[in-house]
């Protein structure tokens, strides 16, 4: 059973396109989260959702845009990207917004 | 000065040895702490948790904690070449919903 999981696990695109990313998590969780992990390593907080509703949205540029459906469900959609786009994006949910996060395998973006 | 700092590694230990993480972090208020490892090409996944100053144990993974220095450590004893990784130390701060995360100490255990 996979607890958290994401689609695509790699997606390659031509700068300027639009493309979505999306995560579910079977795990009753109510916060969900976004997070990107440039080339670097460097693992950063991107949005959250605390039963559906936006929580965190940290400096991210506009083309980004977050919805959450339902508890379960946290999707991302990119508009016009660009080359910096380019990185690892996890998802990940916990319980609730203080509480251990569970991170899913990750969809590696690459922009051409 | 980062909110939450590693040394990126990498750190070589032979197997069976002891590897020692450290992290601090920059919020004083800071309540809750996590070690998670990522193995390359991997997401992270949690080790352990701690809330409180002290040690706590689980298996060959002891997490510490000291917030009057503000600093966080993870011991692995009895290193495995299974342990080598990339261990990420995140940091709950104060008021907010969301973990800071170091950028990560790479371990190696030579075989």
């Amino acid at each position: 059973d996979t607890a958290v999981s994401q689609t695509p696990k790699y997606l390659v695109t031509q700068m300027g396109n639009d493309k979505s990313i999306k995560c579910e998590q079977n795990l009753g969780h109510d916060t969900m989260y976004w997070y990107k992990q440039d080339s670097k390593k460097f693992l950063k907080i991107m949005f959250s959702y605390n039963n559906k509703e936006l929580i965190i949205n940290e400096t991210v540029p506009n083309r980004f845009s977050p919805k959450s459906p339902d508890k379960a469900h946290l999707n991302l959609h990119i508009n016009s990207l660009e080359l910096g786009d380019s990185a690892v994006y996890f998802c990940a949910s916990s319980l609730n917004p203080t509480d251990t996060q569970y991170f899913g395998p990750g969809t590696r973006l690459t922009v051409l | 000065q980062k909110e939450v700092e590693q040394n990126s590694g990498p750190l070589s230990v032979p197997e069976g040895a002891i590897a020692s993480l450290n992290c601090t972090y920059s919020d004083r208020g800071s309540q809750s702490f996590f070690w998670y490892r990522q193995y390359s090409g991997k997401s992270p996944e949690l080790i352990m948790s701690i809330y409180s100053n002290g040690d706590k144990e689980d298996g060959r993974f002891t997490a510490q904690l000291n917030k009057a220095s503000q600093y966080v450590s993870l011991l692995i004893r009895d290193s495995q070449p299974s342990d080598s990784a990339t261990y990420l130390c995140a940091v709950m701060g104060t008021g907010r919903r969301a973990l800071t995360f170091g950028s990560g100490t790479r371990l190696q255990v030579q075989p």
